[in-house]
């Protein structure tokens, strides 16, 4: 029974490039969530996403980041324009109906030169 | 303004001894608590949970202790071991099942042989 499953593990973009974090929940969970960790920071949450809807994204910049989750295929977190502070570990949550225990991927680690 | 607080960033303790992790919150609307584990570079691995309803919940060597009028939540491991050396969070939702975590900053648990 896979878990959540995120690539790239590693991400490297130049300023100004796009970055695009890739997530597969675990089998039989419908809800997603992304979380940002900043060095020496906890977790923030970013988007909370179930098939085809975005339920809560309080957590998103309002500019250049948006997410995704089709109703085929993983869910996509995508960050246009990369900047330095974009510098930071993504990871992709997924829980099942009814529950409230969240299951993390290992993160994508992205980097912004 | 931080929401859930690790006041503790590390915790030095000998092996087979207890290990006490605290964690303080200020929202009131928080209902359901989490403890994860976390290696370097790798994501967080849920590790128990309580109920508001609930004061206390044990599983194995690890117990969670939930003061509500205080607001706070403690966890427990006893005996500790060396493979329990990692960053512990703790994570607090509102609203029930399937919603957003709020994440402390983390404490840093070393268990010495």
């Amino acid at each position: 029974n896979a878990g959540v499953m995120q690539n790239p593990r590693h991400l490297v973009r130049r300023r100004g490039q796009e970055a695009r974090l890739r997530c597969s929940p675990m089998k039989g969970h419908s809800h997603v969530y992304w979380y940002r960790q900043l060095p020496e920071e906890g977790l923030k949450f970013m988007v909370y996403l179930q098939k085809e809807n975005i339920i809560d994204e309080s957590g998103m910049p309002k500019e250049r980041f948006s997410a995704e989750f089709p109703k085929e295929g993983p869910s996509i977190l995508r960050i246009q324009q990369v900047v330095r502070g974009d510098s930071a570990a993504y990871f992709c949550a997924s829980s099942g109906t009814g529950t409230s225990e969240q299951f993390f991927g290992p993160g994508t680690r992205l980097t912004v030169l | 303004d931080q929401q859930v607080k690790q006041n503790s960033p590390s915790l030095s303790v000998q092996e087979g001894r207890i290990s006490i992790l605290n964690c303080d919150y200020t929202n009131s609307m928080f209902d359901y608590f989490l403890w994860y584990k976390k290696y370097p570079a790798e994501g967080p691995t849920f590790l128990i949970s309580i109920s508001s309803i609930k004061d206390k919940n044990e599983d194995g060597r690890f117990t969670v202790f939930l003061n509500k009028s205080a607001k706070h939540l403690s966890l427990h491991i006893v005996p500790s071991q060396p493979g329990d050396s990692a960053v512990y969070f703790c994570a607090a939702s509102a609203g029930g099942s399937n919603y957003k975590l709020t994440f402390g900053k983390g404490t840093l648990l070393t268990v010495n042989p």
